[in-house]
């Protein structure tokens, strides 16, 4: 349950605000992965970082911006977000490279008013 | 891309009972099949795995079906218990690079009534 842990575990801010979620892991992975999670839909993958270089933007606004500084953290900020973008936001890590299990984070319940 | 369809949308049996969850992909070239279990408030917990070279995998009440010429794989919960109660979500990957891209389904919601 320790091996992804996410920072703040809850979130609200207005849509001016700018903040940043925090994700760390602890399992020895080389990639780590963004993923929103709404009501009544399947989880969305965002962004993939595969030994700390982005492999994949899924189409996602500009108002989310990642960064990896290394392979055990990774940050989202959050800036001029609209209210459909509160969801949970979800981190993964994996060994990276093919056929390997993902492991989950807590998430980070985001509102935006 | 990869598509990822599954079935139903919600599942309801009695304690003691099989369950089984369907999946469907699009692209014959996904080679991994995870399985994850989602209770409410809590993140998602891989259960199962199966990879493309395996027709069938086993652990202790949970099994996963493999079928690559009809692109399907199903999940299968045998003597459910009141725990088992969760979203299950199935996702393949076709993997591009160096990194594993998931696709999932919508998610089933199981429960089990005592």
């Amino acid at each position: 349950e320790t091996g992804v842990t996410q920072t703040p575990r809850h979130l609200v801010m207005g849509m001016t605000n700018k903040k940043s979620l925090k994700c760390e892991q602890h399992l020895g992975h080389n990639a780590m992965y963004w993923y929103k999670q709404s009501a009544k839909k399947p989880l969305e993958l965002m962004f993939v970082y595969n030994f700390k270089e982005q492999t994949e933007n899924n189409s996602v606004p500009s108002r989310f911006s990642p960064e990896c500084p290394n392979s055990s953290h990774l940050f989202l900020h959050l800036h001029t977000l609209q209210p459909e973008d509160s969801a949970l936001y979800l981190c993964a890590s994996s060994q990276g490279g093919r056929g390997h299990a993902q492991y989950f984070g807590p998430g980070t319940r985001l509102t935006v008013t | 891309g990869e598509n990822v369809e599954q079935h139903p949308s919600t599942l309801s049996v009695q304690e003691g009972d099989s369950a089984v969850i369907k999946c469907t992909y699009s692209d014959s070239a996904s080679n991994y099949f995870p399985w994850y279990k989602q209770e409410l408030g809590k993140r998602p917990q891989l259960i199962i795995d199966i990879r493309s070279n395996v027709g069938e995998k086993k652990d202790q009440r949970i099994a996963v079906t493999l079928n690559k010429t009809a692109k399907h794989f199903s999940l299968h919960i045998t003597e459910t218990q009141p725990e088992d109660s969760a979203v299950y979500f199935c996702a393949a990957s076709n993997p591009q690079g160096g990194s594993e891209k998931l696709v999932f389904g919508k998610g089933t919601k199981l429960t089990v009534n005592p």
